[in-house]
């Protein structure tokens, strides 16, 4: 069965700062790997995505994410973080193949300082 | 740039009455997914639809659930005789295969 964690439940870092946010995952063979957003009261929005080919994906609003098959982990980093991007973070795997279901992380909430 | 949309954005419901979410996918798309998020938890998958018929489902998509595509556009969810616990933000999302799309959400209060 697939899984996701996100050790990391909150984090905050000041406007400016770069930022990178954990996730490990489980699954038997190379999966299909996302981050999306949720801002208060918003649905979920994709970030970026990994199928396969260059492990640095680069996604939207500046973010980034590599892939690191011997880590097991698809972790999120953006080098100069903006007030606006304070949001709910998941990770989420899905099987390779068409249409499998996503498993979500448990998210982090990142707060941003000014 | 299209979107997948949902109705109602929010839904009071009693204990024990029936309730149909609503959701218009990407009009392109062909599977559609239901997902269900309760307060403080993560995103948790109920059903993928494909071809009019369900692809797969999870534990908690039991026979209080049924989803069903009656047009060309709307894609909905119907849970029959609602339950305390089903209270959360229930989303649909829509794919060509590959990335799903999520929609607002629609927030479930079960009294």
């Amino acid at each position: 069965a697939q899984s996701v964690t996100q050790p990391d439940i909150h984090i905050t870092v000041s406007e400016g700062a770069s930022l990178e946010l954990r996730c490990n995952y489980s699954y038997g063979a190379t999966p299909y790997l996302f981050w999306y957003v949720q801002s208060p009261g918003q649905g979920l929005q994709l970030l970026l995505k990994y199928f396969s080919g260059d492990t640095l994906v680069q996604g939207i609003k500046g973010f980034e994410a590599e892939f690191k098959r011997s880590q097991s982990s698809f972790n999120l980093r953006k080098p100069s973080v903006h007030w606006s991007d304070a949001a709910e973070y998941f990770c989420a795997v899905g099987a390779t193949g068409t249409a499998s279901k996503l498993t979500f992380g448990t998210g982090t909430r990142l707060q941003v300082t000014l | 740039e299209p979107e997948v949309t949902q109705t109602p954005s929010h839904q009071v419901t009693q204990m024990g009455q029936e309730v149909i979410l609503r959701c218009v996918p990407i009009s392109n798309h062909l599977y559609f997914y239901w997902y269900r998020q309760i307060l403080g938890q993560k995103v948790e998958f109920l059903v993928s639809f494909y071809n009019n018929e369900i692809s797969e489902k999870s534990e908690i998509f039991d026979d209080q659930f049924s989803v069903e595509r009656p047009d060309g556009s709307n894609f909905t969810l119907k849970i029959r005789s609602t339950k305390l616990e089903d209270s959360a933000m229930y989303f649909c999302a829509s794919s060509t295969g590959f990335e799903q799309y999520f929609g607002p959400g629609t927030r479930l209060t079960v009294t």
